[in-house]
């Protein structure tokens, strides 16, 4: 199946600066890249997903950038804010030809805002 | 649109015992997921079914744990019997199936599991 390793598991920023966290997956075929916020107690919801056949997708304070040939991608908040405080989980599926519709989870990123 | 549901939210009970969850999925969504989120860990696929049918249950460890689909709507998830490792979050989630590859999951809100 999918290996995702996911950097930093924990990330402390001042509120209003920016932060990223990358991860890395192993089957070059993946397709499909989405990231989840956890806030404590709850469950993953969806932030933003990107598929392979763009480089870069933004919404508002959030983007994430793919690097097909690295095969790694990574999750930018810019002008963080306190309800940015979450943990925060990437995945990504195996390969096409393969059960393309199970997502593998990184071991999650605990980002905390300083105000 | 009703999102993901799931019962119970808590479930406390002794090792050896048994314990049931069940999920309803979204209206429309053919996969349906059980993944096993232990304390600081990301979620880790134990089923997925498509429709009333098993896709992938590789890391469900089936001398304990069973999980159905009957009708392809609700499904359960059976631990019989627990143990203490079990202590964990199972979340439900649901998919559509778009013939187009991976699309996005949504969550149900977990069962939190304490095994004593």
């Amino acid at each position: 199946g999918e290996n995702v390793e996911q950097h930093p598991s924990t990330l402390s920023v001042q509120e209003g600066d920016s932060a990223v966290i990358k991860c890395t997956y192993s089957d070059s075929a993946s397709n499909y890249f989405p990231w989840y916020k956890q806030e404590l107690g709850k469950r993953p919801q969806l932030i933003i997903d990107i598929r392979s056949n763009v480089g870069e997708k933004k919404d508002q304070r959030i983007a994430v950038t793919l690097n097909k040939t690295a095969k790694h991608f990574s999750l930018h908040i810019t002008e963080t804010q306190p309800e940015d405080s979450a943990v925060y989980f990437c995945a990504a599926p195996p390969g096409q030809g393969s059960n393309d519709y199970k997502l593998s989870f990184g071991a999650g990123t605990t980002v905390t805002v300083r105000a | 649109e009703a999102g993901v549901a799931q019962s119970p939210r808590y479930k406390i009970i002794e090792k050896r015992q048994s314990v049931a969850f069940w999920c309803n999925p979204i209206s429309g969504h053919a996969t349906l997921y059980w993944y096993q989120q232990i304390l600081g860990q990301g979620p880790k696929l134990l089923i997925q079914f498509q429709n009333n049918g098993v896709v992938d249950d590789s890391q469900l460890p089936k001398d304990r744990f069973s999980a159905e689909r009957l009708k392809g709507v609700d499904s359960t998830l059976k631990i019989q019997p627990a143990k203490l490792e079990d202590s964990a979050v199972y979340l439900c989630a649901s998919s559509l199936l778009t013939g187009q590859g991976a699309s996005p999951l949504h969550f149900g809100n977990g069962t939190r599991l304490t095994v004593t």
